[in-house]
C-alpha cells in the first residue's frame, strides 16, 4: 500500500535554530498538509498546498514557517528560528482529493527543541 | 465558536464486547465526517468516511453514523479485540474553493481487555 515518507523520524534542535523536515507524499495525490500534536493534545492543522502553492494556513503558520514542493516528489516544512514551543510531532498528509477522499498521514517526525 | 468534541475519558472495554465512540461538533456544516485510529508515536490511519446523505456506513467490524440534525456521529466497533486498543479521532472536513483540510477532534482512547 502507498505511504507518506517523513524524514527524519526523530530531530532535536538548539533553540533559534533552522530546521527543515521533510515528506514525500503518495506520487498520485494532489493535496499536501502539514499537521502538528504537541504531546497529549489534538492534531492540528497547519498548512495545505495544492496546485504549487498554499491553500491555506492556520494562525500557527506565521512568518517563522515555510512550505516548498522542490522538485515534484519531496514536500518539506521549514521552521526559521525555533522555539521551545515549537516541540511537537510534525505530521505530513496527501490526498487523492477533498471531499470523499482519506488522506494519508505520515509517521512523523518528533522534533524537540532544547 | 467551532467544536469538535469527543469522549474525554478513556473507554475500557471487555474483549468480544462492541465499543462505541460519539463525536459531536457544532457550528459546522461538514458535507463528510471521517474518523482515523491513531497508535501511541505514530500518525493517524484513515478509517471510514461517512457523507451527509447517509446515515450509516460498514466496513468489517466497524460502524459509523452519522446525523447531521444532532450534529453526531457514533463510530462502532463490534466484537473489540484487544488490538483494537488505541486513540481513534473523528474528522471533519472544512474549506472553501476547491481545497479543504480536516479539522480534528481530541480523540477517545479504547483500552480492549483480554
Amino acid at each position: 500500500e502507498p505511504e507518506v515518507t517523513q524524514t527524519p523520524s526523530h530531530q532535536v534542535t538548539q533553540m533559534g535554530q533552522e530546521v527543515i523536515l521533510r515528506c514525500v507524499p503518495i506520487s498520485n495525490h494532489l493535496y499536501f498538509y502539514w499537521y502538528r500534536q504537541i504531546l497529549g493534545q489534538k492534531v492540528e492543522f497547519l498548512v495545505s498546498f495544492y496546485n504549487n502553492e498554499i491553500s491555506e494556513k492556520s494562525e500557527i503558520f506565521d512568518d517563522q514557517f515555510s512550505v516548498e514542493r522542490p522538485d515534484g516528489s519531496n514536500f518539506t516544512l521549514k521552521i526559521r528560528s525555533t522555539k521551545l514551543e515549537d516541540s511537537a510531532m510534525y505530521f505530513c498528509a496527501s490526498t487523492l482529493g477533498t471531499g470523499p477522499y482519506g488522506y494519508t498521514f505520515g509517521s512523523g517526525t518528533r522534533l524537540t527543541v532544547v | 465558536s467551532q467544536k469538535i468534541e469527543q469522549n474525554s475519558e478513556a473507554l475500557n472495554i471487555q474483549e468480544g464486547k462492541t465499543a462505541t465512540l460519539t463525536c459531536n461538533y457544532t457550528n459546522y456544516s461538514p458535507a463528510y465526517l471521517q474518523w482515523y485510529r491513531q497508535d501511541p508515536g505514530r500518525g493517524p490511519v484513515f478509517l471510514l468516511l461517512i457523507r451527509e446523505n447517509e446515515k450509516e456506513k460498514r466496513k468489517e467490524r466497524l460502524k459509523v453514523t452519522f446525523d447531521t440534525t444532532l450534529k453526531q456521529s457514533l463510530f462502532h466497533i463490534t466484537a473489540s479485540q484487544p488490538a483494537d486498543s488505541a486513540t481513534y479521532l473523528c474528522a471533519l472536513e472544512t474549506g472553501s474553493g476547491n481545497t479543504g483540510k480536516l479539522i480534528f477532534g481530541q480523540g477517545t482512547t479504547l483500552q480492549v481487555k483480554p
